[in-house]
């Protein structure tokens, strides 16, 4: 059974940098076969997909984040990043890690979801 | 980008009644070189994350119950409970995935009238 657990601040500085980590189980994440995802739900908002990578390390990001986005990828540590560069209030949401399949890239099974807050 | 608009916002329907929500998107989602609409839907309950339901446009994840449908080609998609059930009750969003960056309906309110 696949399993993915978001961890990192759930507080973070106006202006600082927004950094979480995903972690996968059931899954060596090194297959070819799925994207690693990152989708955002601002509170009582709708979703916001952020970007994906790919195990090579190859990655797609939302135009509207991209100057701000980095995602990372070991596949070593089945692990998967995210930094969000100069946040504002505006990126307050509950961040969500997803796999997404290579041949069409709907989501099947996502993380619980952490709440990152921005604020000083 | 591609947007999403599903209808209604919110819906109430009874107990073992047919729901029935619409999403339409911006510009068609029909690939013609596998005729495949590249169309998802999830459920999303209060402090969970969104559920994979329906994906391309018409096929039922695995373990999904049979009263859930998606139907609908290029712009005009429609997911169906057939029979609605307490356990129902969430919010429902269609995503297109034809094209990046990825987008999202607003969502639909289910509830139980």
């Amino acid at each position: 059974q696949v399993q993915l657990r978001e961890s990192g601040p759930g507080l973070v500085k106006p202006s600082e940098t927004l950094s979480l980590t995903c972690t996968v189980s059931g899954d060596s994440g090194s297959s070819g076969n799925y994207f690693w995802s990152w989708i955002r739900q601002p509170p009582g908002k709708g979703l916001e997909y952020i970007g994906y990578i790919y195990y090579t390390g190859s990655t797609n990001y939302n135009p509207s984040l991209k100057s701000r986005v980095t995602m990372s990828v070991d596949t070593s540590k089945s692990h998967f990043s995210l930094k969000l560069s100069s946040v504002t209030a505006a990126d307050t949401a509950v961040y969500y890690c997803a796999r997404g399949l290579l041949q069409g890239t709907y989501f099947d099974y996502w993380g619980q979801g952490t709440l990152v807050t921005v604020s000083s | 980008d591609i947007v999403m608009t599903q209808s209604p916002d919110s819906l109430a329907v009874s107990l073992g009644e047919r729901a029935t929500i619409n999403c339409k998107s911006s510009r068609s989602v029909l690939y013609s070189s596998n005729n495949k609409n590249y169309l998802a839907w999830y459920q999303q309950k209060p402090g969970q994350p969104p559920k994979l339901l329906i994906y391309w446009a018409s096929t039922r994840e695995s373990g999904v119950p049979d009263r859930f449908s998606g139907s609908g080609s290029g712009t005009d998609f429609t997911l169906t409970i057939s029979s609605l059930q307490a356990e129902d009750v969430a919010l429902y969003y269609c995503q297109q995935y034809y094209t990046t960056p990825i987008t999202f309906g607003q969502g639909t309110r289910l509830e139980i009238k």
